[in-house]
């Protein structure tokens, strides 16, 4: 089956870029996404990128993806302490969730 | 984008009670699902509410534990059954819209006691 691997943990200090990466296995996802879960709050979904696009720029938010290395980053530019959440990201035609990247934004 | 609402929000349970869960979407959606969130862990699909017919059903989850129905497009419900503590978790619904974009409910925390 799918599997989606993304690191658990990540600190950045407020004003810098936050980088969050995501390897998966299946190369059949028409899009695939990133997802954000605040503290006791569901699944919002921040962007998501056409499998035949390298890049997707939307505000502060850039996705980049690497078909033949099947890699997936969010670039957050200028991290705010509102950043601060897990974030998800979904491949795969079953959506298929990688375990989550906890970001932590130091003052 | 579809705008999904659940009741309840989080509920505690005693052991061996059932729980239904309901989950509304504002707009008429193609397909609609249900996943678990264990504590500090990531989604995991339960099924997938089929209008009009029986829930597809992941492996490891069965009809007699989480009986689903979806009596139409907007609609579904979750039920947990003969809860145990291992059941405590978030559940969220899902509903998949156009271009293949997927939205999630709230969540319902429940606890067992």
């Amino acid at each position: 089956g799918e599997d989606v691997e993304q690191s658990l943990f990540l600190s950045v200090r407020e004003g810098d870029s936050s980088v969050i990466n995501c390897t998966y296995t299946d190369s059949s996802s028409t899009y695939l996404y990133w997802y954000k879960q605040e503290p006791g709050a569901g699944l919002q979904l921040l962007t998501y990128i056409f499998s035949n696009m390298d890049m997707k720029q939307d505000q502060r938010l850039t996705v980049l993806l690497n078909k033949k290395d099947k890699h997936l980053s969010l670039r957050i530019a200028d991290t705010q302490t509102g950043d601060s959440a897990i974030y998800f990201c979904a491949v795969g035609q079953n959506f298929v969730f990688g375990p989550g990247t906890r970001l932590s934004v130091l003052p | 984008s579809a705008v999904i609402s659940q009741k309840p929000s989080r509920d505690i349970c005693q052991r061996g009670t059932s729980l239904t869960i309901q989950c509304q979407v504002d707009s008429q959606v193609t397909m609609m699902f249900w996943y678990r969130q264990q504590p500090g862990q990531s989604l995991t699909l339960i099924a997938t509410a089929n209008q009009g017919s029986e829930a597809t059903y992941e492996s490891g989850f069965v009809i007699d534990k989480f009986p689903i129905s979806r009596p139409n497009l907007t609609f579904s419900t979750l039920t947990v059954s003969n809860m145990s503590p291992e059941d405590s978790s978030i559940y969220l619904c899902s509903a998949r819209d156009q271009p293949d974009t997927q939205y999630f409910g709230p969540g319902t925390r429940l606890t067992v006691l």
